[in-house]
């Protein structure tokens, strides 16, 4: 099966710019995660969705960071204006829903490095 | 609240010697816990998890890890390392003891370096 795409790689952009991520999960996986993991760190979890509800938000900076999954398919996840703390990698991953044991192993897209100068 | 605490930022061994990873767990309840492992510029890899089976645990090549309930405590181990086994490794603990059993909580990582 297709892994988890994630778009762009890369991106580099200065402090107060707006940058969006973009995410396909796995076809038929129902959550949707967006992880930032800043360097030397472990990742932490932004947002997550159930198709397209938000299942918990709690450690998304909403003053600047916003995320949607409209059709409970792809996700974007925006930042406006950038700070040059939010240089990170930004981990999509899916899973076929995340309560019920034996469906709720997450897949890893390959993540978007962004620089903020 | 769930968390993990790995005891080593960085890790080195000879290739063909044993690897320990060590992490300790703190949690309520009956955790459930992974250990993820991840290759410079690719996607965390699922190595293994432990759901309340058996308290060892095998996993992808060749790693396995004991959960030791009494020391809390979910070591990751491999009798032999490979030169092509380092990476960052990361301990993790389901659900943050809010609600959402779908959270994965991370530990800081472990850099393992695999010398010739």
């Amino acid at each position: 099966e297709a892994g988890v795409a994630q778009s762009p790689r890369y991106k580099i952009i200065e402090k107060r710019q707006s940058v969006a991520f973009w995410c396909n999960p796995i076809s038929g996986h129902a959550t949707l995660y967006w992880y930032q993991q800043i360097l030397g760190q472990g990742p932490k979890l932004l947002i997550q969705f159930q198709n397209n509800g938000v299942v918990d938000d709690s450690q998304l900076p909403k003053d600047r960071f916003s995320a949607e999954r409209l059709k409970g398919v792809d996700s974007t996840l925006k930042i406006q204006p950038a700070k040059l703390e939010d240089s990170a990698v930004y981990l999509c991953a899916s899973s076929l829903a995340f309560d019920r044991a034996g469906a709720n192993v997450l897949t890893f897209g390959a993540g978007s490095r962004l620089t903020v100068l | 609240a769930q968390s993990v605490t790995q005891l080593d930022s960085h890790v080195s061994v000879s290739e063909g010697t044993p690897v320990l990873l060590r992490c300790n767990y703190s949690s309520s309840y009956s955790p459930s816990l992974f250990w993820y492992v991840q290759h410079p510029n690719k996607g965390l890899q699922l190595l293994l998890k432990y759901t309340s089976a058996a308290t060892l645990v095998k996993g992808i090549n060749g790693f396995e890890a004991e959960f030791k309930k009494s020391e809390t405590s979910f070591h990751l181990t491999k009798p032999s390392a490979h030169m092509s086994d380092a990476a960052e490794y990361f301990c993790v603990v389901r659900g943050d003891g809010s609600g959402n059993t779908g959270k994965l909580i991370f530990g800081q990582g472990t850099t393992l370096q695999v010398k010739p």
